[in-house]
């Protein structure tokens, strides 16, 4: 089956340490992979998308995601979080064959301490 | 450039009532989709459009209907609610399946 996993529920940084969320997935055809983020009370917004060409592509907000085939990841990751950063990232999958219906992940919760 | 936007942003019912919620987008998108968000499990897809006249169930489809007979507007309905579907509910939009969605405010329901 079809499946998105974020391991971690809750992740707590310093403020301008480095971050790196994980996402692995499980599906059978090529997939196109996206991260969202959402900040309290409010939509999604997409950082970044892969839907082929070079692995590591870059986002918004100075994040980047590697895509990894062999390990089916595409962590997300930034080099120095601000006390903005501080939301929920959800990872995304779709594929042409699935009629490019998403399957998500169950979100991981950045808190950044001060 | 008001982008989707969902209407409304919060409701309480009782079970049993009924309510529409609406979803419009400006920016002439052709695919048009209904998720639900529950603590710990991320989105799951109720219904989905690929164009006006169109609809099609997705991963939870089971109490709710949609309709799209505009392309800008997409509706999901709850014709009886239950307790099951206290949830926070967004719209999203795409111009085409393989786009980037973009995503409405959302819509806090809570059914008492």
């Amino acid at each position: 089956a079809q499946s998105v996993t974020q391991p971690d529920i809750h992740i707590t940084v310093s403020e301008g340490a480095s971050l790196e969320l994980r996402c692995n997935y499980s599906y059978g055809a090529t997939p196109y992979l996206f991260w969202y983020v959402q900040s309290p009370g409010q939509g999604l917004q997409l950082l970044l998308k892969y839907f082929s060409g070079d692995t590591l592509v870059q986002g918004i907000k100075g994040f980047e995601a590697e895509f990894k085939r062999s390990q089916s990841s595409f962590n997300l990751r930034k080099p120095s979080v601000h006390w903005s950063d501080a939301a929920e990232y959800f990872c995304a999958v779709g594929a042409a064959d699935s009629n490019y219906q998403l399957i998500w992940g169950a979100g991981t919760k950045l808190i950044i301490k001060p | 450039n008001a982008g989707v936007t969902q209407t409304p942003k919060f409701r309480v019912l009782k079970t049993g009532q009924s309510m529409t919620l609406l979803c419009a987008q400006d920016m002439n998108h052709e695919y048009m989709y209904w998720y639900r968000q529950d603590p710990g499990m991320g989105l799951r897809l109720i219904h989905y459009s690929v164009g006006e006249g169109t609809t099609a169930k997705g991963e939870v489809p089971d109490g709710y209907n949609v309709s799209r007979l505009k392309k800008q507007n997409f509706l999901l309905g709850l014709e009886s609610a239950a307790p099951s579907q206290t949830s926070v509910y967004f719209c999203a939009s795409s111009l085409n399946g393989e786009n980037i969605q973009y995503f409405g405010a959302g819509t806090r329901l809570s059914v008492l």
